[in-house]
């Protein structure tokens, strides 16, 4: 996605804590999402911030900053099944009542026993 | 169960060949997606349509056709597939009416042409 910018890779322990950070460039935003997608399977929704701050959901916990065009993934307690590549997406407005979304590359995150 | 399934999972067609992935989703969704997600994954729109009609088309070739039958269904036809088609083909759906409005996928399908 040319206006999103995530890390590549990342690597993490079991049972440690890793941030994934995505910023972002939007004419109209209107919400952003982190998806998680492992290896040869679907994307599966995670969580969706439109206001600043932190939602949090058991072991993740999703952050944004609309002025800073900034959001952040936090994964606590790690676990092997974490393994996967996680994608951020930002909802724009495209004109009329109609939106879109568009995705970053995902970042891979591998951890490590 | 699946709520966004779609089918063949696996293809493996010569260039040229024409082939088609159907797609349904029992949610009630209005709205269906086509995303193309190439090797370097990512992820990218094609179609949307709600309620049956088209409103997002990207910039793809015409040779790519969608086709919605009813708010359930999103088929995608591809006519004269070329080298650079080969990709994973996922079809999704969403509520289109709601602020959050999360899209669901289908498990995907791996076009490959050879």
């Amino acid at each position: 996605g040319q206006n999103i910018d995530q890390p590549t890779e990342m690597t993490a322990t079991e049972g440690a804590i890793v941030q994934i950070n995505c910023t972002y460039q939007t004419s109209g935003f209107n919400g952003l999402f982190w998806y998680q997608q492992h290896a040869g399977e679907a994307p599966t929704f995670l969580s969706y911030n439109v206001l600043d701050g932190l939602e949090e959901k058991g072991r993740f916990s999703s952050f944004l900053s609309r002025s800073k065009g900034y959001s952040y993934l936090l994964l606590k307690e790690l676990q092997m099944k974490d393994s996967a590549s996680y994608l951020c997406a930002v909802r724009e407005k495209s004109g009329g009542n109609n939106r879109k979304l568009i995705w970053g590359l995902g970042t891979s995150l591998a951890v490590n026993p | 169960d699946t709520a966004v399934s779609q089918t063949p999972k696996y293809l493996v067609t010569q260039m040229g060949n024409d082939k088609s992935i159907k797609c349904e989703q029992n949610l009630g969704h209005d709205t269906m997606y086509w995303y193309k997600q190439d090797s370097k994954k990512f992820l990218k729109i094609m179609f949307s349509y709600n309620n049956k009609e088209l409103i997002i088309n990207e910039t793809v070739p015409n040779r790519f056709s969608p086709k919605s039958p009813d708010k359930a269904h999103l088929n995608l036809h591809i006519n004269s597939l070329e080298l650079g088609d080969s990709a994973v083909y996922f079809c999704a759906s969403s509520r289109g009416s709601t602020r959050v409005d999360t899209i669901y996928f289908g498990e995907g399908s791996w076009l490959t042409v050879v």
